[in-house]
């Protein structure tokens, strides 16, 4: 079993679409998770940390349940700019060592 | 701006050659630094921890010996690619941790011919 899973996708959808991404992790001591954003042929860029409160940022909302494992990702109202891979990454400790997902890619459409 | 950069972005090697991307944190010191691989489609895979006057830390099924490491400073990790094949072309891409914050290094693709 891989240590974070995602659905690779593609996610086709159209602009103004809201569109959720999930992943989850296998290893339970893991302390903190990230999505990122990747664009072709690009170095990864935090979008945002995860946290059990769940947390927003404009159009993105983030969300992680400990119990479960999971961690989801939700696009609102989608831009054509957010076409992107979206990866699901997990620390397990304080070296910065991270574990990525495979990758969901989106490709919103006009 | 970047604060981890890479060099060079793109490099294009004989097969049999070696090839060295170097991984420079230009605003902190890092005594850790993370050397990533991604082949298309796919995830990026850990390859090994460089570690600031120390060995480097290999991620199983990596060969220490094809993917020398070295962190001589702390500002600087290189990976060098020695006796390249073409089925090592890939993105290769450095991170450093610093306040809590992961950065990423612009990443080098490489390509073996």
């Amino acid at each position: 079993r891989k240590e974070v899973e995602q659905d690779p996708g593609p996610f086709n959808v159209p602009e103004g679409a809201t569109v959720a991404f999930n992943c989850t992790y296998s290893n339970s001591a893991s302390q903190s998770f990230f999505w990122y954003r990747q664009d072709c042929r690009k170095e990864p860029k935090l979008l945002m940390s995860v946290y059990s409160s769940g947390n927003e940022d404009g159009r993105f909302t983030a969300q992680l349940n400990r119990a479960s494992q999971y961690i989801s990702l939700l696009i609102r109202d989608s831009k054509l700019s957010d076409s992107a891979t979206y990866l699901c990454v997990v620390k397990g400790s304080n070296t910065g060592k991270l574990i990525f997902g495979q990758g969901t890619t989106l490709q919103v459409k006009p | 701006g970047a604060v981890v950069s890479q060099h060079p972005s793109r490099v294009i090697c004989k097969s049999g050659t070696s090839v060295k991307i170097e991984c420079r944190s230009l605003d902190f010191q890092a005594t850790t630094m993370f050397w990533y691989r991604q082949f298309p489609k796919k995830s990026l895979m850990l390859m090994a921890t460089s570690n600031e006057g120390s060995k480097a830390t290999y991620e199983q099924g990596v060969e220490k010996d094809k993917f020398l490491i070295n962190h001589a400073s702390l500002t600087l990790s290189t990976l060098t690619v020695t006796s390249a094949h073409p089925e090592d072309s890939s993105f290769y891409i450095c991170s450093a941790f610093s306040r809590n914050t992961i950065y990423f290094g612009e990443g080098s693709w490489l390509t073996v011919v």
